[in-house]
Order: C-alpha cells, then structure tokens, then sequence
C-alpha cells in the first residue's frame, strides 16, 4: 500500500534515447511534482500539476514531457536523453491546503545516461 | 517565485551536540514552512513543519523557529545522535489558492554528520 510510487527504480541507458518514468498515487492528493535531484543534492523543482493541469514549469527543456492522464498520475517522458539528464528524479504529492499540507516523494529513480 | 536560502551546506557535530540549520525566504506572503530529511538513497520525508500562526513548534529532539519580521526560520536539533546523519532541507510556501498553488520551492539542503 504505497503512498507514491515511480517506476522503475533505476535506469541505465544510451545518449539519444526515449525514455519513460511513471508515477502513481493513491492518496487522493490532487497536487503532483517532479523534482530533479542532482549529485549535489539539491531538490530542484521541475513540474507540477494540479488536478491535471501543468501549474509550473520550470525552465526545463522540451525533451520533458510530463503527462497527467488523471490526477493520480503523472509520467515522465525524456526524448533524445543527455549525459546532463542523469539524476535521481523524485515524484511527490500533496494536497493542497489553505495552511499547507505535508507532501510525500516516491522512491525515487536514479537515471544514468551513458 | 519564492528563493528559499539555505545556511550551512556541511554540518558536523559530536554526537551529543546541538546542531541548528538555519533558512531565510524572499516572498513574505509564504505561511507554511516544513522540513525534510533524506537519509542516504531514501527518499525525503517530513520531519516538522510550522505554519506562520506560530513560532516556535517542538517534536521531541527536533524543533524549529520562524522570525515572520526577518522572513527566516531554523531547525535544531539537540542531542544529537549517529542516525540524524543525513541531507535536511527547508521550504517555503505560500500554501494559499490561486497562483501559488504548487509552488513547493527547497532550499540546497544541509549534509548533517554526527559523529561517535
């Protein structure tokens, strides 16, 4: 009964492929994000929508496509990968309050372009 | 958006010490303030948060201030032990409607060591 969860957990793969990244929740938040985590750790936001609609996008490059089917979902996808692309990318959720809720990361997957 | 700074980026301490990270945010309209740790190759998780209501906020060891008039807060941690080694970072938002929904902005984290 995971909260948030991305798949897959790691992901190796070549310069100039496609690839995708899924994530699913089940705790009925309507607020989803993903965040690019890099070697220094730091937790960069990427994209985040609510109840399907994209509410930020963060200067990120249009090989990032992020696809929200239904508000329990938002994927990932990453056409034409660089080296620069590896990471760990975080999916997360909240729901969002007046006062501001708690927001929960999935496992995270660890990218490596080569 | 909002820019969330965050002070030290490296902390260590001896186990038993008191460790504070300190964080200061630019929009003063940002009324939710929570607190993540990341142990290695986990995932972030909440440890505390403090809404602008407040000021200070304990949970046992942990504990975090918010100075609304200066827009900074801190987390302190006392007695200090091995597994509070980790990553920890602060946020800031404005946790109202309309276009700040979303807007959960970190700050670049501090590595916390607490040495036997």
């Amino acid at each position: 009964d995971t909260a948030v969860s991305q798949t897959p957990k790691y992901l190796v793969t070549q310069m100039g492929n496609d690839k995708s990244i899924k994530c699913e929740q089940n705790l009925g938040h309507d607020t989803m994000y993903w965040y690019k985590q890099d070697s220094k750790k730091f937790l960069k936001i990427m994209f985040s929508y609510n109840n399907k609609e994209l509410i930020i996008n963060e200067t990120v490059p249009n090989r990032f496509s992020p696809k929200s089917p239904d508000k329990a979902h938002l994927n990932l996808h990453i056409n034409s990968l660089e080296l620069g692309d590896s990471a760990v990318y975080f999916c997360a959720s909240s729901q969002d309050r007046p006062l501001g809720n708690e927001a929960f990361f999935g496992q995270g997957t660890r990218l490596t372009v080569v | 958006g909002e820019n969330v700074e965050q002070h030290p980026s490296t902390l260590s301490v001896q186990e038993g010490d008191s460790a504070v990270i300190k964080c200061t945010y630019s929009d003063s309209a940002s009324n939710y303030f929570p607190w993540y740790k990341q142990e290695l190759g986990k995932r972030p998780q909440l440890i505390i948060d403090i809404r602008s209501n407040v000021g200070e906020k304990k949970d046992q060891r942990i504990a975090v201030t918010l100075n609304k008039t200066a827009k900074h807060f801190s987390l302190h941690i006392t007695e200090t032990q091995p597994e509070d080694s980790a990553v920890y970072f602060c946020a800031a938002l404005n946790a109202g409607r309309g276009s700040t929904l979303g807007r959960l902005y970190f700050g670049r984290g501090t590595q916390l060591t607490v040495w036997p």
